[in-house]
């Protein structure tokens, strides 16, 4: 099975921030990898798509980058709406795989 | 617009079977650029990928799980099917249905349902 190590598992940040949110790979996935938001009580929301493709109708300020192993969300100004938990998932290779998920806090 | 929504007990008594069906509207399952998914998620924990369905038949299993697990679909009811054998406590999650298209990972999601194996 591939591996999907996501880091920070949680973090604190204020509206306006920067926030970056960071996926590795246990071997390379090419670009297929996604990345999905998911607030209390909801089922996920993909963001990205094919590792840096925007899902239509998803705010600017969220943007992917990275292919192999390594993968990026940024989020380039943090608004209120944005706290929330954070997932990618890996679609190069069955079991399809997600990282454990990053929690976007308010400080 | 697309929908997808999850039917089934919500409650299941452990060595029972876990039956869940996901219904399509707003989109045919007979989709060629489309897999058709199941995807859990256990109270406070990370999700996991349960198997995938292909208009045709083509089954796609976690090995974790394939032991347990039946995908099924029937395209004139635009509905796909999970079954679950055996099932203990540590299968007690949130379940959702889900499309996926190619390499291009889950675009639409069923609202889930939360199915608790207890007795």
């Amino acid at each position: 099975d591939i591996q999907m190590t996501q880091s920070p598992s949680s973090l604190s940040a204020s509206v306006g921030d920067r926030v970056t949110i960071t996926c590795r790979a246990s071997q390379g996935i090419r670009d297929d990898l996604s990345w999905y938001q998911q607030k209390p009580g909801t089922a996920p929301k993909r963001l990205i798509y094919a590792a840096s493709n925007l899902q239509s109708g998803v705010p600017s300020r969220f943007s992917g980058s990275g292919s192999g192993t390594d993968f990026t969300l940024t989020i380039s100004s943090l608004q209120p709406e944005d706290f929330a938990t954070y997932y990618c998932l890996q679609h190069n290779n069955y079991p399809l795989t997600f990282g454990q998920g990053t929690k976007v806090e308010t400080k | 617009q697309l929908q997808l929504q999850e039917s089934g007990p919500g409650l299941v008594k452990p060595s029972e079977t876990l039956s869940l069906t996901c219904t399509v509207s707003g989109a045919s399952l007979r989709s060629p650029s489309h897999y058709w998914d199941w995807i859990r998620q256990p109270p406070g924990k990370e999700f996991e990928w349960i198997g995938s369905i292909y208009y045709r038949g083509n089954t796609y299993y976690n090995p974790s799980l394939k032991s347990r697990v039946t995908l099924s679909v029937d395209t004139s009811k635009n509905q796909f099917s999970l079954k679950l054998t055996s099932v203990t406590a540590t299968d007690t999650a949130m379940y959702y249905c889900s499309r996926r298209a190619y390499s291009y990972g889950f675009d639409y999601w069923g609202q889930g349902i939360l199915v608790t194996v207890s007795s």
